[in-house]
Parts: structure tokens; sequence; C-alpha cells
């Protein structure tokens, strides 16, 4: 199905575990987004990618790490979770840099205990 | 830089009557706007956008905005609301020269609808 889909929808961690975040989009847009919602905080940007092996910190990248091999995909890593990482984490695509709107998955709940 | 503020965190309103959601935005450049909505525990969808045509944008679901540059605003209207428009709006700005992919979140506002 075309569209950009996240996996898992919900998860559940201990704290210092490492947990990947898959992000997977069909329409080969050049930019890809990583985002966490937080109550009071609204979306806070944790990483973007221009393009693949191009990736580029955001407001909160600390303790999250990104890849880009692939134009498709934008996996999103916690090298050793923390439970203030506990959030819904979204991503999203989009075609350009300007005038273009993202496009954003279902989102995945992670949760650190 | 590029800024967007939400001026209402929380609106109430009351079925069938309007519904204004306000945004105001600060961006160097001419700007491409944009409202999503966000349902409880889903993800955020686009409603309308703004990208240097007609000012008055409509879009899904009976919604529409428009862009006033002397006002620096992108307010979102609906004439009546509906119980199914409760959910989060966000008001998006996008423009030359910004950073973080150019892709800038106003804080989001909370709409209620009572029957």
């Amino acid at each position: 199905d075309a569209g950009i889909t996240q996996s898992p929808r919900y998860k559940i961690t201990e704290t210092g575990r490492q947990v990947t975040l898959m992000c997977h989009q069909t329409w080969s847009h050049s930019y890809m987004f990583w985002y966490r919602q937080d109550l009071g905080h609204g979306l806070r940007l944790i990483y973007y990618s221009a393009a693949a092996d191009i990736t580029d910190k955001g407001e909160v990248p600390d303790g999250y790490v990104v890849s880009r091999s692939k134009t498709e995909n934008f996996p999103l890593t916690l090298e050793s979770a923390t439970r203030s990482q506990t959030s819904v984490y979204f991503c999203a695509s989009s075609e350009g840099q300007f005038n273009t709107e993202a496009f954003f998955g279902q989102g995945t709940r992670l949760t650190v205990v | 830089a590029q800024s967007v503020t939400q001026l209402d965190s929380h609106v109430s309103v009351s079925e069938g009557t309007p519904v204004l959601l306000r945004c105001n935005y600060s961006s160097s450049y001419s700007p491409s706007l944009f409202w999503y909505v966000q349902h409880p525990n889903k993800g955020l969808q686009l409603l309308l956008k703004y990208t240097s045509a007609a000012t008055l944008v409509k879009g899904i679901n009976g919604f529409e905005a428009e862009f006033k540059k002397s006002e620096t605003s992108f307010h979102l209207t609906k004439p009546s609301a509906h119980m199914s428009d409760a959910a989060e709006y966000f008001c998006v700005v996008r423009s030359y020269g910004g950073s973080q992919g150019n892709l800038i979140f106003g804080k989001g506002t909370k709409l209620s609808v009572k029957p």
C-alpha cells in the first residue's frame, strides 16, 4: 500500500535497552522526519533527513540515532532507553523542502519502564 | 527566522456554531502554511495548505483558511462545528532560510465541541 508506515505501533521496553522504531514510505520523498509528541510540548523534531545518507539534528536529538541508507527507510534508534523517552513518536515525509506538505505515519507509542 | 504562534491552546464551541482557530506566523520569506488535524490516538492529517496561490484556501470537512500577509495570519474557520471536529489542530509554516527541514509547528489548539 502506498503511504508512510511506522512499526511497531506500540512498544514497551526496559530502561537501558536498545530499541529501533521503523519508518517506511513508498513515495520516494526526499525529506523524512522524526518527531516526538509529549503533553505540554507539542511536536518536537528529533532528526530529519534531506536525502539518503544525509541526516541532521533537530531540537531534541540526545539519546537518539538515525540512519538513512535507502530513500524509503528512516529508522530511529534509542541506544539506551530512558524513562524520559516514553512518548509517542511520529515519522513524516515530504517531497521537497519548500512549499510541500509533510505526510505523517500513525505513530509509535513507546513506553520505557 | 520562522515561527508560528497559535493564539489559543483550547477552544470550546457548541455543535452547529462557527469555529475560529487563530494562527500567526513569522517568516523572512514568502511562506507556505498548513493546517493539520490530529484526532485522539491518531496521526496528523493535512486539512489544507497555502502555497502562494489563492489567499482563501478550502480544505477537507468544510474547513477553510485565509492567508493575510498584512496581518501575518492564517486563521482556520468552519461555519458550523460538528462533534467529529473535536481534535487538536496544528498550524505549520514552511519557507526558505529556516532550519530543521523548514517545517515549523505551532503548539496546537485543542478544539472541544459541545452537543
